[in-house]
């Protein structure tokens, strides 16, 4: 157990489904992060937040929405998504600190779209 | 791109034997990281090495870092089959948020 849960682990939906990815981390950690997996493919980042803030979205498509309501709390929001878009989604999170610090990841949700 | 790079892709060694692999990457970074990830789970952080720093242990893991050669190796002595996963080296940069960038990974397999 890393500190990082994500909910649901696994995920089938339709394309024209609507739904919601949970990561919640208790660490105090300020800094959260989306991760997408895909086979044959490096880990790609997706969104940075950072007290709440979005620092970072890595030209993604709109039909991923990220919500961060608080330091302890990311969901991804889900809708019109491709078959494409089936892949491991991973949260992490970090503290901020100088010179950097480890990310702990959940173990993730594995998302098929159909 | 700031993305690292492993190599090699795949590995596979016998138990009790050391694992080298390697990760080179094309920006000025603030620290490398390794970690280890099993089939389809979340990724463990393994080790931190900043940009000031050349080499760093932990445990049976050593991780070097050539900064004017953009490289980083890290190897596992003694290995076992549990130490079986792959490996990823993930570049970060500092802006705000630590922004942790991870190349494609070399998959290590322990033959018993």
């Amino acid at each position: 157990e890393t500190g990082v849960t994500q909910t649901p682990r696994h995920l089938v939906m339709g394309m024209t489904n609507k739904k919601s990815l949970k990561c919640e981390q208790h660490l105090g950690h300020n800094a959260m992060y989306w991760y997408k997996q895909s086979a044959k493919k490096p880990l790609e980042l997706m969104f940075v937040y950072n007290f709440k803030e979005q620092t970072e979205n890595n030209s993604v498509p709109s039909r991923f929405s990220p919500e961060c309501p608080n330091s302890s709390h990311l969901f991804l929001h889900l809708h019109t998504l491709q078959p494409e878009d089936s892949a491991l989604y991973l949260c992490a999170s970090s503290r901020e600190l100088r010179g950097g610090t480890e990310a702990f990841f959940g173990q993730g949700t594995r998302l098929t779209v159909v | 791109s700031q993305q690292g790079e492993e190599d090699p892709q795949a590995l596979s060694i016998q138990e009790g034997e050391n694992a080298t692999m390697n990760c080179s990457y094309k920006t000025s970074i603030n620290n490398l990281q390794w970690y280890r990830q099993n089939s389809g789970r979340g990724l463990v952080h393994l080790i931190l090495i900043r940009s000031n720093e050349r080499e760093k242990h932990s445990g049976r893991l050593r991780v070097t870092l050539d900064t004017s050669k953009k490289s980083s190796s890290l190897l596992i002595t003694a290995s076992r089959a549990a130490d079986t996963a792959s490996y990823f080296c993930a570049t970060a940069l500092i802006q705000g948020a630590q922004k942790l960038v991870f190349g494609q990974g070399t998959r290590l397999t322990i033959n018993p």
